[in-house]
């Protein structure tokens, strides 16, 4: 258990819906990080969060947005959702944002159908 | 960051050790070697980094070629449990810009009982 906690577990929607994952880091990390796994793409890296402010961009569309609370958990809306954003969504944590270690969450799967 | 080159899959038998390449020719002086690992159905796990020096901890050794371009993550003992997705990610110190990594395809390690 990596202490990173992500829900919901599985989301079943439908296209051009909206949603939102949620991920709550470890307790003292304070950078999130959301990555996008995908059976054609790999593991992407989509956007960086540390105390509150956005840090590091990656391929992340205009139709995801997120952001992170001042209690420090971090949420990913995605919007207008197509087939193709069917993925699996990690949420990782960290101390800060030079080397430490980032610890994963389980994740969130998410089916477009 | 610079590109890590892996194999694509490694077998092993279970119990062996197992030695898993990764090759950085590229690597510039302030870029860490990480090593992460995905089982099955879960997120990535830190699993060990270094920069210059060779590094053990629980987990697996890591072994830095001394002109850096390539690395050997080695876990001494394989068991059904190591098998996993394994990543070799570089991560440039001085980039100022956040801690996200770039996954690469990683290498498959099957364990063999």
């Amino acid at each position: 258990d990596s202490g990173v906690t992500q829900t919901p577990k599985h989301l079943i929607t439908a296209t051009g819906q909206r949603v939102t994952l949620r991920c709550s880091p470890r307790s003292g990390d304070l950078s999130v990080y959301w990555y996008q796994q995908s059976l054609d793409q790999g593991l992407q890296f989509l956007i960086q969060y540390y105390n509150g402010e956005e840090r590091a961009k990656g391929n992340i569309l205009e139709r995801f947005s997120a952001q992170q609370f001042p209690d420090l958990h971090s949420e990913l809306n995605l919007s207008s959702l197509e087939l193709g954003d069917s993925a699996l969504y990690f949420c990782a944590s960290a101390t800060g944002t030079l080397q430490e270690t980032q610890y994963f969450g389980p994740g969130t799967r998410l089916l477009v159908l | 960051d610079a590109k890590t080159t892996q194999p694509n899959s490694m077998e092993s038998n279970e119990e062996e050790p197992v030695h898993l390449p990764c090759n950085h020719s590229t690597i510039s002086g302030t870029d860490y070697i990480h090593w992460y690992r995905q089982l099955p159905s879960q997120g990535p796990e830190y699993v060990i980094h270094g920069l210059t020096s060779n590094v053990n901890n629980r987990m697996a050794s890591l072994a830095i070629a001394e002109d850096r371009k390539s690395s050997t993550l080695i876990l001494h003992r394989a068991t059904l449990r190591d098998a996993a997705v394994y990543y070799c990610i570089l991560r440039d110190v001085g980039a100022g810009t956040g801690n996200q990594f770039y996954f690469g395809t990683g290498t498959s390690l099957t364990v063999i009982p």
